[in-house]
């Protein structure tokens, strides 16, 4: 299986200030023919169910706020929070769609500094 | 809307079986695969299962193949995952998520963009 490692486990950020959540793995999830990375990043707050943010790497999903972004390629991805705002204290999981077992990163806590 | 209702869950003991149910609305249910998820409390998200819109392929995680299956009926739009033998740690809340793209070539299946808001089971004696 791919194992999906996201570095920090958790990281505090000041209001404002930039998150960044790294996502690495072991394998690539680049499909060379159409040039797409199977990959997607989650937002989960307490007590609810994961909600998309991103798809295919860089695709922010429809009513996502544009401070979200995502990067990166074949094993090597991040997401942004370019200025987090209160609302963001949240765990982020990394996902891979490439190979026919799905699997998680183990998530990254964020939280207000 | 786009909707899924996940239902089911309870406290069983270690061994017996369970069925887990996900009612679907809002969308065309059968041209959609369905994935089953799952979070022990506590920890990160587990992926469990994976049904083609069709029911013509499914994909298991290790950790649950050969005790959980999954099966959906497109007439009724519901998902199930069938489980059996349930041990301590098969205890979580259990989403069904909708596949986030109609299937295309020679692709498994895709990111979730809806899930259900969760059913919980706990095994313990």
């Amino acid at each position: 299986d791919i194992v999906m490692t996201q570095s920090p486990d958790s990281l505090a950020v000041s209001l404002g200030e930039r998150a960044t959540i790294n996502c690495k793995s072991s394998q690539t999830v680049l499909y060379k023919s159409n040039k797409k990375n199977y990959l997607a990043w989650y937002q989960q707050k307490p007590g609810q169910p994961p909600k998309l943010l991103i798809s295919w790497a860089s695709t922010r999903e429809s009513g996502v706020p544009d401070r979200f972004s995502g990067s990166g390629s074949g094993t090597d991805f991040t997401l942004t929070i370019s200025s987090l705002q209160a609302e963001d204290v949240a765990i982020y999981y990394c996902q891979q769609y490439y190979d026919k077992v799905i699997t998680f990163g183990q998530g990254t806590r964020v939280e207000i500094k | 809307q786009v909707k899924l209702v996940d239902s089911g869950g309870g406290v069983v003991q270690p061994g017996v079986s369970l069925t887990l149910s996900c009612a679907a609305s809002g969308f065309s249910f059968s041209s959609y695969g369905v994935h089953w998820v799952r979070q022990a409390p506590g920890k990160g998200l587990e992926w469990v299962a994976f049904i083609r819109n069709d029911g013509s392929v499914e994909f298991y995680a290790e950790s649950v193949k050969g005790r959980f299956t999954i099966a959906r009926d497109n007439s009724r739009n519901t998902l199930y995952l069938h489980m059996i033998s349930l041990r301590s740690e098969d205890s979580a809340v259990y989403y069904c998520a909708k596949d986030g793209a109609l299937r295309v070539g020679p692709d498994y299946h895709y990111y979730m963009d809806v899930w259900g808001k969760g059913t919980t089971v706990t095994v313990s004696s």
